[in-house]
């Protein structure tokens, strides 16, 4: 299994609706987690930290179910510009040390 | 303003080569990160660092090394460039926090012919 998996999409939708992404991680220990954004052929950016309480950044809200080990990504009012991959990271420790873990994306497409 | 920066931003090899990717960065970070991007895998791990002199595989290092000789610049070398190692490679670097962002660069396209 996958340390962090994540459905590849791609997802299909037009202005306006509203698209969730799941990731699922295996390590019960991880502590923190990331979503980042990625544009063709650009490097990945960092969208949003996700916090245990979960958090919101205009019309995108970032959620942690630890219990069932995934966090989430909502996007509200889709717009033409948010079309790109979401990549979702967790931190874990190695022998003190912090390492970043990253599924590998879903896709966004947003059309008119 | 401090940045991370990688090159060559493209590059063409021939299968048997040895080829060294750069990285270097302003942001004085103890860690430092090598991944590939494949289609289907998403970034994978290569080599990482966490100080100078310090080096670590990832879940994908065969055929791959680095060295970090200074807080600044972690090369990526490959020893003798395979066709399975057509790829996009980023370099990111990262406070060794683990609420922190972790930086990339701009990304190396890789392709051994």
């Amino acid at each position: 299994r996958k340390e962090v998996e994540q459905d590849p999409g791609p997802f299909n939708v037009p202005e306006g609706a509203t698209v969730a992404f799941n990731c699922t991680y295996s390590n019960s220990a991880s502590q923190s987690f990331f979503w980042y954004r990625q544009d063709c052929r650009k490097e990945p950016k960092l969208l949003m930290s996700v916090y245990s309480s979960g958090n919101e950044d205009g019309r995108f809200t970032a959620q942690l179910n630890r219990a069932s080990q995934y966090i989430s990504l909502l996007i509200r009012d889709s717009k033409l510009s948010d079309s790109a991959t979401y990549l979702c990271a967790v931190n874990e420790l190695y022998g003190g040390y912090n390492k970043l873990i990253f599924g590998a994306g879903t896709r966004l497409a947003v059309h008119p | 303003d401090a940045e991370i920066t990688q090159s060559p931003r493209h590059k063409i090899t021939e299968t048997g080569r040895q080829v060294t990717l750069a990285c270097h960065q302003t942001w004085n970070h103890n860690n430092m990160f090598w991944y590939r991007q494949d289609l289907g895998h998403g970034l994978r791990l290569i080599h990482y660092s966490y100080g100078v002199q310090d080096t670590n595989k990832g879940e994908v290092s065969d055929g791959y090394s680095v060295s970090r000789s200074n807080t600044e610049d972690l090369p990526l070398t490959l020893e003798s460039a395979a066709s399975s190692q057509t790829s996009v490679y980023f370099c990111a670097s990262r406070k060794d926090e683990q609420n922190t962002e972790a930086f990339f660069g701009q990304g190396t396209r890789l392709t051994v012919v």
